[in-house]
């Protein structure tokens, strides 16, 4: 079974810009989970979406938006992105079928630069 | 907020020696998971603990749940330079699935 995939695996980009990243979920996995990861704050979770709805949000300023298709496959977008933006966005897939315990899946990362 | 404090933050050692990593909470968690991460790549997933005082090996890695489901540790024995690595532990809370609180790390350096 392939893995979870994103990309691009990296990206630059300026101060004030926007950004979509894409995700595909392992195959048959239905939640898809957004974390941003930096060395001061560690990881930290930015969006659930399971079954094209969002079920769970972190504390991420509005700037931060998500979505998944109806194929499981998610992407994020930043608006008006921020020097502090600049950060490894992990994407992680779940079977969450009943009896699961929340495991989570991850895939590569896109390191996203702010200039 | 729910917190997981890992400690400790960095652990230098030599081929073949033992350690301990630590992950704690003053919460209840309904799980706890483990994963390595290394550098340019996501965390890969190694274990879930989910009953209290549950204990779990993995070759020379083993892994316990604290009795109350606050805190949890991984030991590793003789280690090897392969498990170089970031050390993560996450917690789940019940009801809120996908959203894992994860601690800041132990990054692990075993040397030759």
């Amino acid at each position: 079974k392939a893995g979870v995939t994103q990309t691009p695996r990296y990206l630059i980009k300026t101060r004030g810009q926007q950004v979509t990243l894409s995700c595909s979920p392992i195959s048959g996995h239905r939640s898809v989970s957004w974390y941003q990861q930096t060395p001061g704050q560690g990881l930290q979770f930015l969006f659930e979406y399971f079954s094209e709805t969002q079920r769970n949000k972190g504390n991420f300023p509005g700037r931060f938006s998500g979505r998944q298709f109806s194929n499981s496959r998610s992407e994020m977008n930043v608006s008006t992105l921020e020097l502090g933006d600049s950060a490894l966005y992990l994407c992680a897939s779940s079977p969450m079928g009943q009896g699961s315990s929340y495991e989570q899946y991850f895939g590569p990362g896109t390191r996203l630069t702010v200039t | 907020t729910q917190l997981l404090e890992q400690s400790p933050q960095f652990l230098s050692i030599q081929e073949g020696e033992n350690l301990t990593v630590y992950c704690n909470s003053s919460s209840v968690f309904s799980s706890l998971q483990w994963y390595r991460q290394e550098p340019g790549e996501g965390p890969v997933l190694l274990v879930t603990v989910v009953t209290g005082g549950e204990v779990k090996k993995l070759k020379r890695l083993t892994f316990q749940f604290g009795d109350a489901r606050k805190d949890s540790s991984l030991h590793i024995t003789a280690a090897q330079p392969g498990d170089t690595g970031l050390y993560l532990c996450a917690g789940a809370q019940g009801g809120s699935q996908g959203n894992l609180i994860f601690g800041k790390g132990t990054k692990l350096s075993v040397k030759p």
